[in-house]
């Protein structure tokens, strides 16, 4: 079945070091994928996106890697900073198809950063 | 420019009672979408509306969550007979059309006593 989900719960590091969240996906059929931050409190807030057809997308400080061969995504955020503290989501879409407009989200990986 | 807008950002009830949620998207977004978050959880898909219209209803948990939108804006997500089981935080979010990213607003957190 159609399904999202996080390798590790939580994730801690220090400030300045780089941190990496990966996600795994099972929908075959899924073209598009977005990482969002939800901090406390908060709603969730859009970080980067990807689609299918690229294999690496990078933001400002952020670099989404999706390696379709073993449905595996991944969120690098680059000299980690206590402001991104939060829960991280990645969510995937099937951009084809009926249901194209629904995400499906992980559980969510917690980012603690140790100053 | 202004985000997604929910109100009441938190509801405390007693069970069985009536709540109603409204969500004012960004303006101009055609795309609005209504999740559930249980403590602990991700978010769940609950229904999605284009312009007015609602094509997918299929994630209303119960006969007892309706939702509407009106003039192409706000949202009303209305549960009626209120269970414990749907103490959660609403979220709504909205996006310019379906093929773009949806941007949420901070949810309306519902307690059920």
């Amino acid at each position: 079945g159609e399904s999202v989900g996080l390798h590790l719960p939580t994730l801690s590091v220090q400030e300045g070091d780089n941190s990496i969240i990966n996600c795994a996906y099972s929908n075959s059929a899924s073209d598009y994928f977005i990482w969002y931050k939800q901090e406390s409190g908060k709603g969730p807030q859009f970080i980067i996106d990807i689609r299918s057809n690229m294999d690496k997308r990078q933001g400002q400080r952020v670099t989404v890697l999706l390696n379709k061969t073993v449905k595996h995504l991944s969120l690098q955020i680059a000299a980690t900073q206590p402001g991104d503290s939060a829960v991280y989501f990645c969510a995937e879409n099937p951009w084809r198809g009926g249901s194209n407009y629904k995400l499906t989200f992980g559980k969510g990986t917690l980012l603690t950063v140790n100053p | 420019g202004a985000g997604v807008s929910q109100s009441p950002s938190n509801k405390v009830t007693e069970k069985g009672k009536d709540v109603e949620l409204r969500c004012d998207p960004i303006s101009g977004h055609t795309a609005l979408y209504w999740y559930r978050q249980s403590l602990g959880q991700g978010l769940e898909f609950l229904i999605y509306f284009q312009g007015n219209s609602a094509p997918d209803k299929s994630g209303l948990p119960s006969d007892r969550f309706s939702a509407e939108r009106t003039g192409g804006s706000v949202s009303t997500l209305t549960i009626q007979r209120t269970q414990q089981e749907d103490s959660a935080v609403y979220l709504c979010a909205s996006s310019p059309t379906v093929f773009q990213p949806q941007h949420f607003g901070d949810g309306t957190r519902l307690s059920i006593l």
